[in-house]
């Protein structure tokens, strides 16, 4: 049962170009929602985190929108540069128990020069 | 600030053997967590300890795997035996608050595991 889920394996994006990467989920109770960068042969990174109180959350080149109707959220790059190619989870977690989170599969972004 | 460290980075072992992996936390931090990442997959919890107990194993394949955090600092984690499925990476990550609320998790550089 994935709960978290990123359709999109892989994505490339011109240098200086907005990067879209989506996350969709299934879990109601789900009310917090992350987003790690990983490079190869490292652990993932925290990149951004959203609340289910807000739509939005903004930082530097970096925003994820959260749309609960459609439970759906999206990461948003701009300009993107070729240091952000790496792979992209979206997690999720509930405020329930341990609050652990849920990951989804990953997306690869690719900037290219 | 040193960060979460794991060792070995790489293991290569024959399905039937064992295997154990050491992971350090970062300094202070009360929550520690095991993920395993299968090619392709995100990271998946497998134990979550706070301190030097158990919050959550329950996706931990406990009649192979075992994990222990002794004196609530460094861990290690347990394969015995392994299975060709076994064959991911598996990262660790800690926390400088409780469980019970949203932490942010720093993680290590992860054990890539080849079981043959």
């Amino acid at each position: 049962d994935q709960q978290v889920k990123q359709n999109s394996p892989s994505l490339s994006v011109q240098e200086g170009r907005i990067s879209i990467l989506n996350c969709d989920y299934t879990n109601s109770m789900f009310d917090y929602f992350l987003w790690y960068k990983k490079y190869p042969a490292e652990g993932p990174t925290f990149l951004i985190s959203i609340s289910s109180i807000k739509d939005k959350n903004e930082d530097g080149r970096f925003t994820v929108f959260l749309n609960k109707s459609a439970k759906h959220l999206s990461l948003h790059i701009v300009p993107s540069q070729p240091g952000d190619s790496a792979v992209y989870f979206c997690a999720a977690s509930a405020r329930t128990g341990t609050y652990k989170y849920i990951f989804g599969t990953g997306t690869r972004l690719k900037v290219l020069a | 600030e040193a960060g979460v460290a794991q060792s070995p980075r790489y293991k290569i072992i024959e399905k039937r053997q064992s295997v154990a992996f050491w992971c350090n936390p970062i300094s202070g931090h009360a929550t520690l967590y095991w993920y395993q990442q299968i090619l392709g997959q995100g990271p998946k919890l497998l134990i979550q300890f706070q301190n030097n107990g158990v919050v959550d194993d329950s996706q931990l394949p406990k009649d192979r795997f075992s994990a222990e955090r002794l004196k609530g600092v460094d861990s290690t984690l347990k394969i015995q035996p392994a299975k060709l499925e076994d064959s991911a990476v598996y990262l660790c990550a800690s926390s400088l608050g409780l469980a019970g609320a949203y932490n942010e998790q720093f993680f290590g550089p992860g054990t890539r595991l080849t079981v043959l």
